[in-house]
């Protein structure tokens, strides 16, 4: 098991353009979260997956973003038209999901940059 | 709704000394809490989490944290800093109270901690 895999891990764009990122979980975890980090701040939850249900989206999830996860497997964040203010570090996270008390397993993290 | 609240940024000890970064929680059920490091350029780890069994709870690399429900906080603590520990570390609450139950973490803002030699 290699871990929670995420590509690019850095990505320069500019203003305006589309970009997407990939998230390949842990073989077999049924969830799986995506989170926003900017600078200075802690992790903020984005949006949430059970198999390929996407069952939750936080309100930083404008309109411009929208993620999937076909077949349950890997998943996918795009952002439309990027502003600079979505310069940041996007996080995938999965876990088994069998109990709301386990951990979570972080990949490396796509870092964009839009200028 | 529940919230993390970690007590300083930037935490600066010297190697040997004891490590103690602040977390307090506010929830209006038992939490389930998590401290997590994070390397630069990496992604997060977990140090060790607090599922309601045991207070004291020990994680990795010599690190523990204690549950105190009336101080309603859960303190990660070191007995001797390493270089290797310099990182940033986030505490983290499980959200049991939204009402998709996702499990989804909510995060503290992060302490970033310094060993001097």
């Amino acid at each position: 098991d290699t871990g929670v895999s995420q590509n690019p891990r850095h990505k320069i764009t500019k203003r305006g353009q589309n970009v997407t990122f990939r998230c390949d979980p842990i073989s077999e975890h049924n969830r799986l979260y995506w989170y926003r980090q900017t600078l200075g701040q802690g992790p903020e939850f984005l949006t949430y997956f059970q198999n390929e249900a996407q069952l939750e989206k936080s309100r930083l999830l404008s309109d411009r973003f929208s993620a999937e996860r076909p077949k349950g497997s890997f998943s996918t964040l795009e952002i439309q038209r990027t502003e600079q203010g979505d310069s940041a570090m996007y996080l995938c996270a999965s876990n088994e999901g069998l109990a709301l008390s386990n951990e979570q397993f972080f990949g490396p993290g796509t870092r964009l940059t839009v200028l | 709704a529940q919230s993390v609240t970690q007590l300083g940024s930037h935490v600066s000890v010297s190697e040997g000394a004891l490590v103690l970064l602040r977390c307090n929680y506010s929830s209006s059920v038992p939490p389930y809490l998590f401290w997590y490091v994070q390397y630069p350029n990496q992604g997060l780890q977990l140090l060790l989490k607090y599922t309601s069994a045991a207070t004291l709870v020990k994680g990795i690399n010599g690190f523990e944290a204690e549950f105190k429900k009336s101080e309603t906080s859960f303190h990660l603590t070191k007995p001797s800093a390493h270089m290797s520990d310099a990182a940033e570390y986030f505490c983290a609450v499980s959200d049991l109270v939204g009402s998709s139950n996702t499990g989804k973490l909510i995060f503290g803002q992060g302490t970033t901690l310094q060993v001097k030699p």
